[in-house]
């Protein structure tokens, strides 16, 4: 069974640009989380998706948004680039049955300059 | 307060010692508590999952929950040199699946 896939795995960007980052959630299942893992810190919380639907978000700016799709994939946007938002960005997922068992993506890394 | 707080290490041990890691919650309420193992350049992997007080054994692996305390431990026996990772506590404290994670705990096994 594939896990959570993300993409891209490395994304450079300008600072006061826009990133698109992507996951794919387990088959099956229909919350996805994203965090941020900055260096040095513990992994912050953005959003939480479900059903297509924002369920919570994170203590995170207007500029982190982002969406979930019908086949319950999951785009985080970042806009308005800043260099602190250099992180690596993870992507979890868990069904509704066992939603305290998230499994995570192997993240994308963004580097903003 | 942070939600989890967690020695951040770094810990470095002889391959076949006992490795325990700790950390502190600060709400009494929280009742599931979860383990990740994250290697370098990885997202964090689920290791081990408890609900309220107890302990949980799978394996060389034992995790541990004192509610009275509001302590979390996670206990590695026989170490391995490929358990050389950064070990995550978490808490799902059920309102929202904003789970709050500690800044984890960088372990070296040595051979």
């Amino acid at each position: 069974e594939a896990g959570v896939t993300q993409s891209p795995t490395h994304l450079i960007k300008t600072r006061g640009q826009q990133a698109t980052l992507r996951c794919s959630p387990i088959s099956g299942h229909t919350s996805v989380y994203w965090y941020q893992q900055a260096l040095g810190l513990g992994l912050q919380f953005l959003l939480w998706y479900d059903e297509g639907e924002e369920r919570n978000r994170g203590n995170f700016p207007p500029r982190f948004s982002g969406r979930q799709f019908p086949n319950y994939s999951s785009e985080l946007n970042v806009n308005a680039l800043e260099l602190e938002d250099s992180a690596l960005y993870l992507c979890a997922s868990s069904s509704r049955s066992r939603d305290t068992e998230a499994f995570f993506g192997q993240g994308t890394r963004l580097t903003v300059v | 307060q942070k939600e989890v707080e967690q020695d951040p290490g770094p810990l470095s041990v002889p391959e076949g010692a006992i490795v325990s890691l700790n950390c502190t919650y600060s709400n009494s309420a929280f009742q599931y508590f979860m383990w990740y193992r994250q290697y370098s350049r990885k997202g964090p992997e689920l290791l081990m999952y408890t609900y309220s007080s107890g302990n949980k054994e799978d394996g060389r692996f034992t995790a541990q929950v004192d509610k009275s305390s509001k302590y979390i431990s996670l206990f590695i026996r026989d170490s391995q040199p490929s358990d050389s990772a950064t070990y995550l506590c978490a808490v799902d404290p059920n309102t929202g699946n904003q789970f709050y994670f500690g800044t984890g705990t960088s372990l070296t096994v040595i051979p």
